[in-house]
C-alpha cells in the first residue's frame, strides 16, 4: 500500500513567516512529487512539481526533495493571509500511474 | 480553453436513486480520474482511465461505474446512492507527465 503522510495542522503562521510544509511517502519507487493547493470549497491546483534531489524554487516557493530519506516539503517565504489554504502533497510511482495524495495540511496566516 | 469541466455543480439523490456525474477535458489528455474527497479522508480515487477505452478500479470503487465515452469524456455512475456517498467529486486527467488538473468538483448530498 502505497501512502502518503502529512500532518493535518492546523500550521499556523504569521504574515511574513516561512511556512514549513513536509510530507513523507511509503514507495521508493516513487518518482514524481507534486505540491496542490485547495482553498475551501474549492478544486485543488498545483503549485509545483519536482523530480530530482534538492531544491527547486518558483518565487515565493521552493520544493525540497530528499529521495535517500523519502520526505518532500514546502516552504513559503513571506507567507500572505491569501496562502491560508491546505495544502496537499502527491507522489506518483511512474507515468500514467495514479499520484497517490496524502490528507493535506492547513495552513492559516495570521495577519 | 475551458480546462476540465464537470456537471451537474450540486445534487441532492434520495437513498435508491441513481445518477450520472458528467467530465469532459479540453487539453487533450489521454488519463482521466475520479475522486471523491470527504473531510479528514483526503482525496480518494475511485476510477481512472489511463487511456481512451481502458478503465481501472481505484482505492474506493464499490457503488460506482464509469464509462470513458471518447478521450475527451469520462463518467461516473451510481446505481443506487446511498448516504455514504454523500461527498465531493472531482474529476481530473493528465498527460505522461503525470501532473493532474481538476474540475471544480460536484457536491452530492444522498438522503
Amino acid at each position: 500500500q502505497k501512502e502518503v503522510e502529512q500532518n493535518s495542522g492546523p500550521l499556523s503562521v504569521p504574515e511574513g513567516a516561512i511556512a514549513s510544509l513536509n510530507c513523507t511517502y511509503s514507495d521508493r519507487g516513487s518518482q514524481s512529487f507534486f505540491w496542490y493547493r485547495q482553498y475551501s470549497g474549492k478544486s485543488p491546483e498545483l503549485i509545483m512539481f519536482i523530480y530530482s534531489n534538492g531544491d527547486k524554487e518558483d518565487g515565493r516557493f521552493t520544493a525540497q526533495l530528499n529521495k535517500a530519506s523519502q520526505y518532500v516539503s514546502l516552504l513559503i517565504r513571506d507567507s500572505q493571509p491569501s496562502d491560508s489554504a491546505t495544502y496537499l502533497c502527491a507522489v506518483a510511482v511512474s507515468g500514467n500511474t495514479p499520484l497517490v495524495f496524502g490528507k493535506g495540511t492547513r495552513l492559516s496566516v495570521i495577519a | 480553453n475551458a480546462g476540465v469541466t464537470q456537471t451537474p455543480k450540486f445534487q441532492v439523490l434520495k437513498t435508491g436513486q441513481s445518477m450520472t456525474l458528467q467530465c469532459a477535458q479540453d487539453m487533450n489528455h489521454n488519463s482521466m480520474y475520479w475522486y471523491r474527497q470527504d473531510p479528514g479522508m483526503g482525496l480518494r480515487l475511485i476510477y481512472y482511465s489511463a487511456s481512451e477505452g481502458t478503465t481501472d478500479k481505484g482505492e474506493v470503487p464499490n457503488g460506482y461505474n464509469v464509462s470513458r465515452l471518447n478521450k475527451r469524456e469520462f463518467s461516473l455512475r451510481l446505481e443506487s446512492a446511498a448516504p455514504s456517498q454523500t461527498s465531493v467529486y472531482f474529476c481530473a486527467s493528465s498527460e505522461v507527465t503525470e501532473t493532474q488538473y481538476f474540475g471544480p468538483g460536484t457536491r452530492l448530498l444522498v438522503l
